[in-house]
């Protein structure tokens, strides 16, 4: 199976700052890639797919780019909101496979 | 839109039977697409246990070998899960989602809020 590899796995940032977050595959995906947000005590949310489409409703603060082995979230401003869990998910081989997740906290 | 709830026992005993129904509504489980089981042990990240399609075509991850059945009741517009001779490395949080679009492989959204399940005596 693809393993997926997030870094860095806690990332302080300030209200306002950008925060840029890696997703690395072990072999090529292609652009089927979504990137999700999980806050404490809810499910995770469809933040990006096919590598840089948002989701219906994400603000364009949020954008996603790579292809292959290499993919990046970033986020241009950070918000309150913002601070959370995100996880990387490649959807091209089967099994589906996620990373372990990065931790954006506030500094 | 779409909206999935998940429902179940929280606490089944080891070497037990998990079982799990995740009701849709906003849309029929009966239309071109696939849905799925993710689950997420606590404070760990994110695992995908498989997938039905609208017809009862199943893909289950192969890390849990034979144990993992899933089914359609379409009469209710559900889907089920079922997972066999369950330990405590069980022990999660389920969630029932949707594919983003009709391929047998996709992301996923929306998905449910999601229900623990501890696995104990």
């Amino acid at each position: 199976e693809i393993v997926m590899t997030q870094s860095p796995a806690t990332l302080s940032v300030s209200p306002g700052e950008r925060a840029t977050l890696s997703c690395r595959a072990s072999q090529g995906v292609s652009s089927d890639l979504a990137w999700y947000q999980q806050k404490p005590g809810q499910a995770p949310r469809l933040l990006i797919y096919g590598a840089s489409t948002r989701a219906t409703g994400i603000p364009d603060r949020f954008s996603g780019g790579g292809s292959g082995t290499e993919f990046t979230l970033t986020v241009s401003s950070l918000q309150s909101e913002d601070f959370a869990i995100y996880y990387c998910h490649q959807y091209n081989n089967w099994p589906a496979t996620f990373g372990q997740g990065t931790k954006v906290e506030i500094k | 839109q779409v909206q999935l709830q998940e429902s179940g026992p929280g606490l089944v005993k080891p070497s037990g039977t998990l079982s799990l129904m995740c009701a849709v509504s906003g849309g029929s489980i009966s239309n071109n697409n696939w849905w799925s089981w993710v689950r997420q042990p606590p404070g760990k990240g994110l695992e995908w246990v498989g997938q039905i399609s609208h017809s009862g075509t199943t893909n289950y991850n192969p890390s849990l070998g034979s144990r993992v059945t899933m089914s359609l009741d379409k009469s209710k517009n559900q889907f089920s899960l079922q997972l066999s001779s369950v330990t405590a490395a069980d022990t999660a949080v389920y969630y029932c989602a949707k594919f983003g679009n009709s391929r047998w492989l996709s992301w996923f959204d929306p998905w449910g809020q999601g229900t623990l399940v501890t696995v104990a005596s």
